[in-house]
């Protein structure tokens, strides 16, 4: 079966440095998302890209965040000069055309100190 | 905006039924997720309603009034292994290009 494919499973970083998470979609699917969990919590949205451009983002998904699709295979949230705050498990997902099911990768666990 | 209510926890009995509710409020509605994650894992899609009524897979299924802002998963024939947690999550009109958890039911199960 298809899989989204997240790396690293585990990044720890210290306050103030960047961080690039790296995802895979599903090879035709064509909507991307990332949302993060915080230990314990629900899964908020971050922001989805279609098309090569972000569709929607959230409030969380400040000037401190960004995405890209460099090469038609690869999705990456970027965190600039991370906050203890960031610490929190990153998920992408994707989905088909018919936008109703996602599939989401096993996640970055992210751990900023 | 939306918001998604859902009990925070549900415990029950290997080999029985167990329900767990969801509510929602949208400024439109298309459509309402249900999603499986165990510990440390991703969620998993379960089902999707965008109309009312029952939707069946397997031992799991999924129920929708639109009228109500109402929708619940339906496990049966509980086994350990659906130890998890259970989130429903709501496409709207206004942002489809996205869908909203609620902040999950954690349903354990006794032997």
């Amino acid at each position: 079966e298809p899989e989204v494919t997240q790396t690293p499973s585990h990044q720890v970083t210290q306050m103030g440095q960047e961080v690039i998470l790296r995802c895979v979609p599903i090879s035709n699917h064509l909507y991307f998302y990332w949302y993060r969990q915080i230990l314990g919590q629900k899964v908020e949205f971050l922001v989805s890209f279609y098309n090569n451009e972000i569709s929607e983002k959230s409030e969380i998904f400040d000037d401190q965040f960004s995405v890209e699709r460099p090469d038609g295979s690869n999705f990456t949230l970027k965190i600039r000069s991370t906050k203890l705050e960031d610490s929190a498990m990153y998920f992408c997902a994707s989905t088909g055309q018919t936008n109703y099911g996602y599939t989401f990768g096993s996640g970055t666990r992210l751990t900023v100190v | 905006g939306q918001s998604l209510e859902q009990p925070s926890e549900v415990t029950a009995v290997e080999g029985a039924i167990v329900q767990i509710n969801c509510t929602y409020q949208t400024s439109g509605f298309y459509g309402l997720s249900w999603y499986q994650q165990h510990d440390g894992g991703a969620p998993t899609f379960l089902s999707y309603n965008a109309l009312d009524g029952l939707e069946e897979t397997g031992r799991f299924s999924s129920f929708l009034s639109r009228s109500d802002s109402y929708g619940y998963l339906l496990l049966q024939e509980l086994q350990m292994k659906d130890s998890a947690s259970y989130f429903c999550a709501v496409r709207d009109q206004s942002s489809a290009s996205k869908i909203i958890f609620g902040s999950g039911t954690r349903l354990s199960i006794r032997p």
